[in-house]
């Protein structure tokens, strides 16, 4: 019963260096979410997807993409990290993005951008 | 726009001594109101929702909250705190109808149960 899973779960990155943050769910929901998470600032959204086929950016989106794979993955890319992107990232899932569901997270990624 | 406040960043008690962890919410119309907790090193966990009904909503764990409309407020309490119950938590609000479905998420407040 694996739910949201996250890889990889640390990185260490050197300024402009790119990557790829991937999740994954296996409960069938629709809807999928990438926050951000910094002391102080609590959870903020970067992108999400309502439904396969669709990403909307969120509260915090500048030097980030997604991409919905598939029902069920959904991946972020940092094309150019900066140091300002040292973050811990959480994605997470619903069954849809209207309903009054709970959100599941994963279990989250430590970046480090030096 | 929707907005949540948690004005503590920490709550210190004592081990099986009631607790609250306060919230305040902003939004227009009615508001579903949620809270999760975080553990160190893991991801956020559901622990109850106040969807509409009864003001007082139990949870996970021997958590539950009430729910405030006139004060917009939605504190999470226990009656008597455990060591185990250490941890980061989280108050979210989101629109019932109409706007962004995506909920908004406080600042976090740290739990700490001294034994």
């Amino acid at each position: 019963n694996a739910g949201v899973t996250q890889t990889p779960k640390f990185q260490v990155l050197k300024t402009g260096q790119s990557m790829t943050l991937q999740c994954a769910q296996d409960m069938n929901h629709n809807s999928m979410y990438w926050y951000r998470q910094d002391p102080g600032m609590g959870l903020r959204l970067i992108y999400y997807s309502a439904s396969e086929g669709t990403t909307d950016k969120g509260e915090v989106p500048n030097g980030y993409n997604v991409s919905r794979l598939n029902k069920r993955e959904f991946s972020l890319r940092l094309e150019s990290a900066a140091p300002s992107q040292t973050s811990v990232y959480f994605c997470a899932s619903s069954e849809t993005d209207r309903g009054n569901g709970k959100l599941f997270f994963g279990s989250g990624t430590q970046l480090s951008v030096l | 726009a929707q907005s949540v406040a948690q004005p503590e960043d920490q709550v210190n008690v004592a081990e099986g001594n009631p607790l609250t962890v306060k919230c305040t919410y902003s939004v227009s119309g009615n508001p579903y109101l949620f809270w999760y907790v975080q553990y160190p090193n893991r991801g956020l966990q559901f622990l109850l929702k106040y969807i509409t009904g009864d003001n007082l909503v139990k949870g996970s764990y021997g958590f539950e909250a009430e729910f405030n409309k006139s004060q917009t407020s939605f504190h999470l309490k226990k009656p008597s705190a455990l060591v185990s119950d250490s941890a980061l938590y989280f108050c979210a609000v989101r629109k019932a109808s109409g706007g962004s479905y995506i909920p908004t998420f406080g600042r976090g407040t740290s739990l700490i149960v001294h034994p």
